[in-house]
């Protein structure tokens, strides 16, 4: 099946300085990736639609210039936390689109990265 | 406004046990209908995904239903083992331009032995 890696699982870093995340598709392209937030006990939030050759779409309320998100290639989106402060720590979950041998679109998900800002 | 219910949001059986899981939906239009199990600290995984079509589908001792009419799926998990804790996660997808996804909250699964 369709496996997505994410890059780094865990990331401690100091406030002020900038984190980034590697979300790649293995085994298929993934013109569509989507990053996600989630906070302890609660589901995951969609912050913004990565498109290859394309800028992203964010989510209201998700700050552009602070969640940087590359999709320069079929297979790789990044996500870069700029400035990180301690608020922004959370977990972060990449997702890739396509369909299966059914037709189905099916969307993968990545093993999440594990943030904190200290 | 699309949403998904779950319940119970928390749940604690004993190993070997059954339990079923429940998933309310007002997605429209409605495209297919997911069960994700999300272990602490990893990303979901896919358990089963169900179109409109589709009444009953199971992967090993998980089982999923669908009742269209009424906009409700279950996820019944059978003999349950430690290993199952988790949360499981109902995701609805829309059958529009983006097919964009409606999570549930969760329903937060505790085996104990």
């Amino acid at each position: 099946g369709a496996v997505v890696s994410q890059h780094p699982s865990r990331v401690i870093c100091k406030s002020g300085t900038s984190v980034k995340i590697e979300c790649r598709s293995l085994d298929f392209q993934a013109t569509t990736m989507f990053w996600y937030r989630q906070f302890p006990k609660q589901s995951l939030m969609l912050m913004a639609t990565s498109n290859e050759g394309s800028k992203a779409t964010y989510e209201q309320g998700v700050e552009k210039d602070k969640f940087l998100i590359n999709h320069a290639s079929l297979t790789l989106s990044t996500l870069t936390v700029t400035s990180a402060h301690p608020e922004d720590s959370s977990f972060y979950i990449c997702s890739a689109r396509e369909y299966d041998r059914h037709y189905n679109l099916g969307y993968t998900f990545g093993s999440g990265t594990r943030l904190t800002v200290v | 406004k699309n949403q998904v219910e779950q319940s119970p949001q928390s749940l604690i059986i004993l190993e070997g046990k059954n339990c079923t899981l429940q998933c309310n939906y007002t997605v429209s239009p409605f495209s297919n209908l997911r069960w994700y199990k999300q272990d602490t600290g990893r990303g979901p995984v896919s358990l089963t995904i169900m179109t409109f079509s589709e009444n009953t589908k199971s992967n090993g001792r998980y089982t999923a239903t669908l009742d269209a009419d009424t906009k409700q799926s279950s996820l019944h998990i059978t003999a349950s083992q430690l290993s199952d804790s988790a949360s499981y996660i109902c995701v609805v997808s829309a059958n529009n331009a983006g097919n964009m996804l409606t999570f549930g909250g969760g329903t937060r699964l505790m085996v104990k032995p």
